[in-house]
């Protein structure tokens, strides 16, 4: 497909187990970039890959929180030890530098 | 700080009303402002795209301006259809910085028939 693809749409987990969530970016985009966005709020700013750069991870909101972003194109967030507040719809986007961000459909993770 | 506020937090309005929304920031430095549209279920998608020069724009029934001197801007919408159901949310770039997006909470709009 064109656009940015995520993957699993829905996940449902017991507290304390690990998840992996899936993005796709578009094929080209050299930025990926990762956010939260929980119930009535607004987006929350995860990480920030670029090319071949080290990542900006400055907005992870804990140490049980990492992502990986393999070979520049497909990233996976990794949340250990998950906890009912990590209950959000975690958004996956892309881009050219510099470009405008693409969104993916969103990963809605709820932790039991 | 750099923040976006928006509101009404959500409005409510009847099939073929019109509607503006309001968003105050306070990024520095600033580089351009964007409106989303988010469905349901659904990631955002731009609607427009605004610099520092620009006071107007229009995608359709969307028209968006921008006050760089008092950092604020709307979305009007016009003839408002049930489709327009969605969060709308600005967006702030910021000139440097590698996290140069700040996000405004959105405001959902409800449309009836």
């Amino acid at each position: 497909g064109a656009g940015v693809s995520q993957s699993p749409s829905n996940k449902v987990t017991e507290k304390g187990k690990d998840v992996e969530l899936r993005c796709d970016p578009i094929s080209g985009h050299t930025a990926l970039y990762w956010y939260r966005q929980s119930l009535g709020q607004g987006l929350e700013f995860l990480i920030y890959f670029q090319g071949n750069s080290a990542p900006d991870k400055s907005g992870l909101p804990s140490d049980r929180f990492s992502a990986e972003r393999t070979g520049g194109s497909v990233s996976t967030l990794t949340i250990q030890r998950t906890q009912q507040e990590d209950s959000a719809v975690y958004l996956c986007a892309s881009s050219v530098l510099g470009g405008e961000q693409f969104f993916g459909p969103g990963t809605r993770l709820t932790v039991l | 700080k750099n923040q976006v506020e928006q509101s009404p937090q959500s409005l409510i309005i009847l099939e073929g009303k019109n509607c503006t929304l309001q968003c105050n920031y306070t990024v520095s430095p600033f580089s351009n402002l964007r409106w989303y549209k988010q469905d349901t279920g659904r990631g955002p998608v731009s609607l427009t795209i605004m610099t520092f020069s620009e006071n107007t724009k229009s995608n359709g029934r969307y028209t968006a301006t921008l006050d760089a001197d008092t950092k604020q801007s709307s979305l009007h919408i016009t003839a408002s259809q049930l489709s327009d159901s969605a969060s709308y949310i600005c967006v702030v770039t910021k000139r440097t910085g590698n996290t140069p997006l700040v996000f405004g909470k959105g405001t959902r709009l409800s449309v009836i028939a």
